[in-house]
């Protein structure tokens, strides 16, 4: 059982154009939402992360969008750029007393082509 | 600046072989983890370690054991190597408690089982 689900599995952008990454979780025991990177051959790293009381945070080019009450949220990458091709992953933090344990979403392989 | 090292890059084992892959943080990292990264799959955890002598499983144990006699190793064996372990292996660590969210993974080992 997947506890956060995310779409598309791909996606293939122009270079400039506007990618968009879409998560949706059940659980309401999460409490934080960070998204991560990962270029081939390399470890997934930290990109950009949101607590469910916020809506939006953004740095630079890159945007997560926060609906609590939908249980979603979503990476926005603005004038998106081929150094930006790589797989990306969503998360969620088991709250409570689970030790902080971090589930992922199935990841995205963006492509931007120049 | 190690970060996280994993150890072995690459390795193919027969069915039914053991092996043990080596992670160790020179971070001071009291939390670590260790996940599996199959196409369609996302991370998936498999067990962690939330300081020396203290381990739990995550959400595929099975075929795996872990133990944690230092803060700075956390090695996974696998007793007896199935085709189904065939994945690339990540090890993560990050400061303990809810602090953050924010893991730290080492480069993968990909293991292919025969």
């Amino acid at each position: 059982q997947q506890q956060v689900k995310q779409s598309p599995q791909s996606l293939i952008v122009q270079k400039g154009g506007i990618s968009i990454i879409n998560c949706a979780y059940e659980n309401t025991a999460f409490d934080y939402f960070p998204w991560y990177q990962q270029f081939p051959g390399k470890g997934p790293a930290l990109l950009i992360a949101i607590r469910p009381d916020v809506s939006e945070k953004k740095e630079g080019r890159f945007t997560i969008s926060f609906n609590k009450s939908a249980k979603q949220f979503s990476l926005h990458i603005m004038d998106s750029q081929p150094g930006d091709s790589a797989t990306y992953f969503c998360a969620a933090r088991w709250g409570g007393t689970s030790y902080g344990k971090l589930t992922f979403g199935q990841g995205t392989i963006l492509t931007v082509h120049p | 600046n190690a970060g996280v090292t994993q150890t072995p890059k690459f390795q193919v084992l027969k069915t039914g072989q053991s092996m043990t892959l080596q992670c160790a943080q020179d971070m001071n990292h009291e939390y670590m983890s260790w996940y599996r990264q199959d196409p369609g799959m996302g991370l998936r955890l498999i067990h962690y370690s939330v300081g020396a002598g203290i381990t739990d499983q995550g959400e595929v144990p099975n075929g795996y054991n872990v133990s944690r006699s230092t803060t700075e190793d956390f090695p996974l064996r696998l007793l007896s190597a199935a085709p189904s372990q065939t994945s690339v292996y990540f090890c993560a660590s990050r400061l303990g408690g809810h602090r953050t969210g924010e893991l730290f993974f080492g480069e993968g080992s990909r293991l292919t089982v025969l």
